[in-house]
């Protein structure tokens, strides 16, 4: 069975503070792929990231980064200089199968304060 | 270009009703997911529609069920509405493709909340 693990519920810095969110996967499939999703105040779920089990490079798109490693099946998440409009609910998830079995972890909610 | 819709926003049934949601995905998007949120379970993958036909479920009873038609606007159906059904209903678009996996980059819509009576 698949399964996502935010061990952090909630978390807050102080605005141009670094953070990084936790996400922690279980698989015995060799392929499948890796999601991070914002979902701000307003509810509706951003797509931020998708990267796939033969792909460990890490990413970084502006002030986010991803580090993917696959020896401690870990798949974290850093903003760099947080701002205020980085609060809101992430999500990791996990889907194998090519979108079988899609699984999303509980969430971390971060709260940047001014 | 406009973004992922679904109507209605806002929804109070009754248990033991059924319920259709409509989602409208980005024009050239030729699937669509839909997921429920509920504050007990989180984030749960209901299924996903590719080219009208049902390409993945997630682990929800036999009362949900959903439908692409050929513009790749998607309903989803709950019959026999149960208290537990009450949560945020998303839907996403993306433009998957046959040979490749669905779930580049997503759009979602903004979710209809259900309210089961």
């Amino acid at each position: 069975a698949q399964k996502v693990t935010q061990a952090q519920t909630e978390i807050s810095v102080v605005e141009k503070e670094d953070v990084t969110l936790d996400c922690v996967y279980e698989t015995r499939d060799t392929t499948y792929y890796l999601f991070w999703y914002k979902q701000p105040p307003s509810g509706e779920l951003v797509f931020l990231i998708r990267r796939n089990s033969f792909d460990e490079q890490n990413e970084i798109s502006g002030r986010y980064s991803w580090n993917f490693q696959k020896s401690t099946s870990s798949f974290n998440f850093t903003i760099t200089a947080s701002q205020v409009v980085d609060s809101a609910v992430y999500f990791c998830a996990l889907s194998v199968n090519y979108g079988q079995n899609f699984v999303f972890g509980p969430g971390t909610r971060l709260s940047v304060l001014p | 270009k406009a973004g992922v819709t679904q109507t209605p926003r806002y929804l109070i049934k009754t248990r033991g009703q059924q319920v259709t949601l409509s989602c409208s995905p980005i024009s050239g998007h030729r699937s669509v997911s839909w997921y429920q949120q509920t504050p007990g379970q989180g984030l749960q993958f209901l299924f996903e529609y590719f080219s009208e036909t049902q390409r993945n479920k997630g682990n929800f009873p036999g009362r949900f069920s959903g439908r692409q038609f050929s513009n790749s606007r998607s309903e989803m159906n709950v019959s026999t509405l149960e208290l537990g059904d009450s949560a945020l209903y998303l839907c996403a678009s993306s433009t998957g493709g046959l040979t490749t996996p669905s779930y580049n980059e997503q759009f979602f819509g903004p979710g209809t909340r259900l309210t089961v009576l």
